[in-house]
């Protein structure tokens, strides 16, 4: 099956700074990544889906200044959550979907954010 | 607007025992799809399965099974003869039955513990 990467795997930042999470697809073109939250012992809530070479869609409630999404190629999406903060603390999942594929998404291994 | 709920939190089971878990969606699409998810502790979502709405057959892989009614809106599990790696938060997902943007809404999770 398709594979998708993340990097880093676990991040530890301070307050205040910018951090970078990575999303590969490795073995195929993704023209859909979408980012996805997931809080402990909760579900994964979507925060914005990015088309390639177009810009994300972020759903209600998330900030787009705060969470900035790139989809510059087909297959890296980048997440840069700016000014952290504690409560930003979570696990990270993105996913990619490839061209003429529509229902398969194929996920990440996620992405561990603690902002200290 | 989707929905999809999962209404049993958390299962405590002994190895072998069968266990079931319960899946109820709502969707104002006709056409659909419907996934499960599997979420060991490492955080990497396993995908289990995707059904189309139009495709009632249950089905059967090994010890798994699930049990598709439309008339009720569920979507259940089975794991036969559970074994400890079955240990592990399990999610229900509803998608729109589209060629793009394919959104997945997922249910909140029921963690399965399987005691030796």
């Amino acid at each position: 099956g398709a594979v998708v990467s993340q990097h880093p795997s676990r991040v530890i930042c301070k307050s205040g700074t910018s951090v970078k999470i990575e999303c590969r697809s490795l073995d195929f073109q993704a023209t859909t990544m979408f980012w996805y939250r997931q809080f402990p012992k909760q579900s994964l809530m979507l925060m914005a889906t990015s088309n390639e070479g177009s810009k994300a869609t972020y759903e209600q409630g998330v900030e787009k200044d705060k969470f900035l999404i790139n989809h510059a190629s087909l297959t890296l999406s980048t997440l840069t959550v700016t000014s952290a903060h504690p409560e930003d603390s979570s696990f990270y999942i993105c996913s990619a979907r490839g061209r003429g594929r529509a229902y398969e998404q194929y996920f990440g291994p996620g992405t561990r954010l603690t902002v200290t | 607007a989707q929905k999809v709920t999962q209404a049993q939190t958390e299962i405590s089971v002994v190895e072998k025992e069968d266990v079931t878990l319960d899946c109820v969606y709502e969707t104002r699409d006709t056409t659909y799809y419907l996934f499960w998810y599997k979420q060991p502790p490492s955080g990497e979502l396993v995908f289990l399965i995707r059904r189309n709405s139009f495709d009632e057959q249950n089905e059967i892989s090994g010890r798994y099974s699930w049990n598709f009614q439309k008339s009720t809106s569920s979507f259940n599990f089975t794991i036969t003869a559970s074994q400890v790696v079955d240990s592990a938060v399990y999610f229900c997902a509803l998608s729109p039955f589209e060629t793009s943007g394919s959104r997945l809404t997922f249910g909140e999770g029921t963690q399965l513990t399987v005691n030796p």
